[in-house]
Order: structure tokens, then sequence, then C-alpha cells
């Protein structure tokens, strides 16, 4: 079965750099998700979409921006990366809000 | 703050034994979820329970929901060493489209 895809799974970026993490969510999930999880700690939630508008807003710096287009896919777009962004991005999908989500790799972001 | 807060924060016991972790929780919610990560990998959902719902079985897992406390159990039986992950509750408020996890059980089961 088709799972959530997130690319790149590595990133190595320098500070005031910025990134862009791609995710392409299961076929027919209208729901996509971010989250930032950072070593030892668990998974924060950063931004979600339904149906392409922005849902509801967590815990995302001002520096950081995200969109679903109109194939559903997603990205979250970081600038002015500063150490503290190291960590590892995850994306999923749900079939709809409040319903089990699915989970991608995730995204490994290293700030040098 | 975070919305759901785990106990333990670790827990080692052997093969065939039961673990039971615990979450707790601040607000109102719609459902609880509790979720399986492997080290560096993405979480793994294992099972909803609704806020109406007092317990839920899946395989060897059962999972308690007390809405009074806000509180929920994850008990795994006859655990296996392929069981050893970092397992978290995370909660669901009413029409969020927000989830938020709690601090996690880093659960280790030896051989």
């Amino acid at each position: 079965a088709a799972g959530v895809i997130q690319s790149p799974r590595h990133l190595i970026k320098e500070k005031r750099e910025t990134a862009t993490l791609k995710c392409y969510p299961i076929p027919r999930h209208d729901t996509v998700y971010w989250y930032q999880q950072g070593p030892g700690q668990d998974p924060q939630f950063l931004i979600s979409f339904y149906e392409k508008m922005q849902s509801d807003k967590g815990s995302i710096p001002d520096r950081f921006s995200a969109q679903q287009f109109s194939d559903y896919h997603s990205e979250l777009n970081m600038s002015s990366l500063e150490l503290g962004d190291s960590a590892l991005y995850f994306c999923a999908s749900s079939p709809s809000p409040n319903q089990p989500q699915h989970f991608g790799d995730g995204t490994r972001l290293s700030i040098l | 703050s975070q919305q759901g807060e785990e106990d333990p924060q670790a827990l080692s016991i052997q093969e065939g034994e039961n673990a039971t972790m615990n979450c707790s929780y601040k607000t109102s919610i719609n459902n609880l979820q509790w979720y399986r990560q492997n080290s560096g990998r993405g979480l793994v959902h294992l099972i909803l329970i609704r806020s109406n719902e007092r317990e839920k079985h899946s395989g060897r897992l059962r999972v308690t929901l007390d809405t009074s406390k806000k509180s929920s159990s994850l008990l795994i039986t006859a655990s296996r060493a392929a069981d050893t992950a970092s397992y978290f509750c995370a909660t669901a408020m009413y029409n969020n489209n927000d989830m938020r996890f709690g601090a996690g059980t880093r659960l280790t089961v030896k051989p």
C-alpha cells in the first residue's frame, strides 16, 4: 500500500540558509500535518492543511511557512535557518480530520 | 504546554511480561491515540479511542480511557523484543486538526 513520501530524507544546511521539505500524502487523504521532533523529544505539531487550506497552526516559527498544492502534496519552507532547527521533520496524512494519521519516515535536517 | 504527559519515561521488562504505559492530558478531547516509534523512524498508529469509549482492544494491545481523570493507559501483553520502541499518546480536540503528543515512554523488552 502507498505510504506518505517525504523528500529529501536527509538535508544539511548552514545557518541563515533556506530549506524546502516536500511531502506526498497517501492518495485520497485530504488532510496533511507537519511535525518537528528534536533529539529525544516528542513530536511538536507545526501546521495542518485540510483540502488545501490551512486548518490549524501549532508552534511553527514565523520563519517557516507551508502550503498544500492542487495535487495535495505539501511543502514546508524554512528560512533564516538556525542551529536549533536541526530536527526530524515529519509529515503525516489522514483520510479526514481527527482520523488516525499515517506518518512518513521524515526528513532529517541538520544545520551546521 | 504539552497536552499529554506520559509515565513512566522509560520502562524495561523481560520478554513475555506485560507493559503498562500511562498518559494524562489537560483539556477536553475528541479522541486519544497511541503511536509507536522506532528510533529515527516515523510514528505508526496503534489504536484510537474516542471520548465516549472506555476500553478498546487490538491484538495484544488494550487501551483504557478515563475522561473524568483525563488519563489513558496502554497495556501490551506478552511483550516481545520487537515491541522495543517509544510509545506516544496523542490527543485531538474536538474539530481541531492538530494533534498534541505526550513526551513518550521508551520501552525496552529484553529477550
